[in-house]
């Protein structure tokens, strides 16, 4: 099925430091979101982005949908070990309006205290 | 509050057996999703429900896949004839919907499926 490119795949890093992290798409999306997963939950949703350009924080998360809507990235600074997790992007809406959500591949963050 | 719940949530089949699986959405979400998730990699989507009905199948990834959802409410997602390739997580979500199925969707922990 169609997903989005996220990168990097993985990230080991040390507690403290800040974390880039970035999707693309080849289509259109209306909106991007951010969701973090744990080991053994479902996704949970981080920050949502509803405007090309808009950049949004939420506490130590910073993310920004891009301006011609195939992007967005998400910013996490300094870091903390309960950070640890896998971060997906999702775009939604563009060419379907069932709101049905389309998967980048994840970033698997580790944080070494 | 109580959040979107899944059942079971791990089950080990045999190749060929049939198997279902259980979404109950949070109360009053109309619309209704599911996704796969193989491991390692992002959520893939299934199906896509307000309501009852599902105007958006296009995900289900062959005629051995259903899924219908009743009362506006519980779904059940069937896989018949299992292969090993079915091997995944399959996730819930449900959102408050609207016409264009929009709202931050929620999502539950999982059914952990194991195909030998």
């Amino acid at each position: 099925g169609q997903q989005l490119n996220q990168s990097p795949q993985s990230m080991f890093i040390q507690e403290g430091e800040d974390v880039s992290m970035n999707c693309t798409s080849s289509s259109i999306f209306n909106t991007w979101l951010w969701y973090k997963q744990d080991p053994g939950e479902g996704p949970v949703l981080l920050i949502a982005l509803y405007k090309a350009g808009e950049l949004t924080s939420n506490g130590r998360l910073t993310a920004q949908f891009g301006i011609t809507r195939k992007d967005s990235f998400l910013n996490i600074s300094a870091s903390i070990p309960s950070d640890v997790g896998i971060y997906f992007c999702a775009g939604q809406g563009g060419s379907s309006n069932t709101g049905k959500l389309i998967f980048g591949q994840g970033t698997t963050l580790q944080v070494k205290p | 509050g109580a959040g979107v719940s899944q059942s079971p949530s791990n089950k080990v089949t045999e190749k060929g057996k049939d198997v279902e699986l259980r979404c109950d959405p949070i109360s009053g979400h109309t619309a209704l999703y599911w996704y796969r998730q193989r491991l390692g990699q992002g959520l893939e989507f299934l199906i896509y429900f307000q309501g009852n009905s599902a105007p958006d199948k296009s995900g289900l990834p062959s005629d051995r896949f259903s899924a219908e959802r009743t009362g506006e409410s519980v779904s059940t997602l069937t896989i018949q004839r299992t292969q090993q390739e079915d091997s995944a997580v399959y996730l819930c979500a449900s959102s408050l919907g609207g016409l264009a199925g929009g709202g931050t969707q929620y999502f539950g922990p999982g059914t952990r499926l194991l195909v030998l």
